[in-house]
Parts: structure tokens; C-alpha cells; sequence
């Protein structure tokens, strides 16, 4: 696809349930990013890939969170055991390697609702 | 830890007026500053980069300049129009970040008034 697309878009989980979001990233986009954003908030970074390296995981909130990039190319972001403060827009960067400037780009977000 | 900050959180003009948009940071150890554009339900799209050895940056309504000694970035559009609003972001990549991790601000929502 022409940019980095995000599915499901909209998802409304019970509280206690497991969801899985996906990100796939620009073809031949070698860095892989994760940002959660709260409603009305900036983003927050989550986790960060190089191909299927996972280099920094330190904004995982809790270990409820994992990320994995198996083949390096389609990530999944999955959150176990949700709770009403993982009700955030979850968003999927990428760039390709040697990121010099205007080439990050972000996907739509998918709307996690924890109910 | 780096943090970034956007004032005012919300901002009114009418059509015509000029936009000043602030961004504080408080690391100067900065790699470069980058501003985005988020539409409601949409992803962010980039404006403008400037390097950590630039002054600033432009393009057509746009010009962002950068003041790391001070901790200061500073958005500008002309002569906005209806078009122009959104929530505008700006998000600093540190010189120590890994690949191209970003710290955003809480961002500046803008409603151009026609």
C-alpha cells in the first residue's frame, strides 16, 4: 500500500480482554515505530523496531504490553488483561533506514475503547 | 528525561490572522524538532524539520524556527485560513534516542474562524 496501514481501526474491548492491533509499514521501511495517545494528549512512545530487532521497549507501560515484529515488516501490538486506562489511540510510524528528516510516516491509529 | 510543551493547549483566530504556535523543550541536547499536523481521527502528518543546526525552516504559509539555547521552537502560518485548523504537535528527537524516537508536546488545537 502507498502508506503505513493500521487495523482494526476501531475496537471496543471488556475490560479483562485481550486484543491484538496490527500495523503494516510503508514496503521496505526498515524502522518500526509504536505511540500510544491519550484523548486531547501528544503521543506517546511505546516500543521501537529495527527489521525484526526490537531495540527499545522502554515506554511499554507494563508488561500487559508486547510488541513483535517477527519477519520485519508487519508488526502486532498486543495488550493483555485490558483496563479502561489502556483507552487510547494507538498509532504505527515507520521510516526507512537513514531517516534524515520529513520521511516518518504515521498510520490512522487504531481507537482502543476498554469498557 | 526530555520534556515538551505546547502553549496555549487551544487557540481561536479569525480568517486572515497570522498563527504564532509555541514549543518548549527542556533538553537541548536535541538532534533535530519536528512539527506534524494532526486532522481529527487521522494520523500525523510532518510540516517541518529543523536540524539542530538550523535556524529555521520554511514552506509556502509556513516558517519554523528553532532557539535551542533557550529551549524554544516557534510555528508560524500567514495569513490562516479554514483549512488550517487542526491540533499542530511538535515532538523533539533526542541526540541519544534511539533510531527516530520522538518526545511529542501535548499539542496546540487551532480553529481558524472564517
Amino acid at each position: 500500500g502507498a502508506g503505513v496501514s493500521q487495523s482494526p481501526r476501531y475496537k471496543v474491548a471488556k475490560r479483562g480482554q485481550d486484543v491484538a492491533l496490527r500495523c503494516d509499514p510503508i514496503s521496505g521501511h526498515v524502522s518500526l515505530f509504536w505511540y500510544q495517545q491519550a484523548l486531547g494528549q501528544g503521543p506517546e512512545f511505546l516500543t521501537y523496531f529495527q527489521n525484526e530487532a526490537q531495540l527499545d521497549k522502554s515506554g511499554l507501560p507494563s508488561d500487559r504490553f508486547f510488541a513483535e515484529r517477527p519477519e520485519g515488516s508487519v508488526s502486532t501490538l498486543k495488550i493483555q488483561r485490558t483496563q479502561q486506562e489502556d483507552s487510547a489511540v494507538y498509532l504505527c510510524a515507520s521510516s526507512p533506514v537513514g531517516y534524515s528528516g520529513n520521511t516518518i510516516y504515521f498510520g490512522e491509529g487504531s481507537w482502543l475503547t476498554v469498557v | 528525561k526530555q520534556e515538551v510543551t505546547q502553549i496555549p493547549a487551544a487557540l481561536s483566530v479569525p480568517e486572515g490572522e497570522n498563527l504564532v504556535l509555541n514549543c518548549s523543550f527542556t533538553d537541548s541536547a536535541i538532534y533535530n524538532l519536528q512539527w506534524f499536523r494532526q486532522d481529527p481521527g487521522k494520523g500525523l502528518t510532518s510540516l517541518l524539520l529543523i536540524q539542530s543546526s538550523q535556524r529555521e525552516q520554511t514552506s509556502g504559509r509556513l516558517n519554523a524556527s528553532l532557539d535551542k539555547s533557550s529551549g524554544r521552537s516557534t510555528l508560524y502560518i500567514a495569513a490562516s485560513q479554514p483549512g488550517d485548523s487542526a491540533t499542530y504537535l511538535c515532538a523533539a528527537k533526542l541526540i541519544k534516542a534511539a533510531g527516530n524516537k520522538l518526545t511529542f508536546g501535548g499539542g496546540t488545537r487551532v480553529l481558524v474562524k472564517p
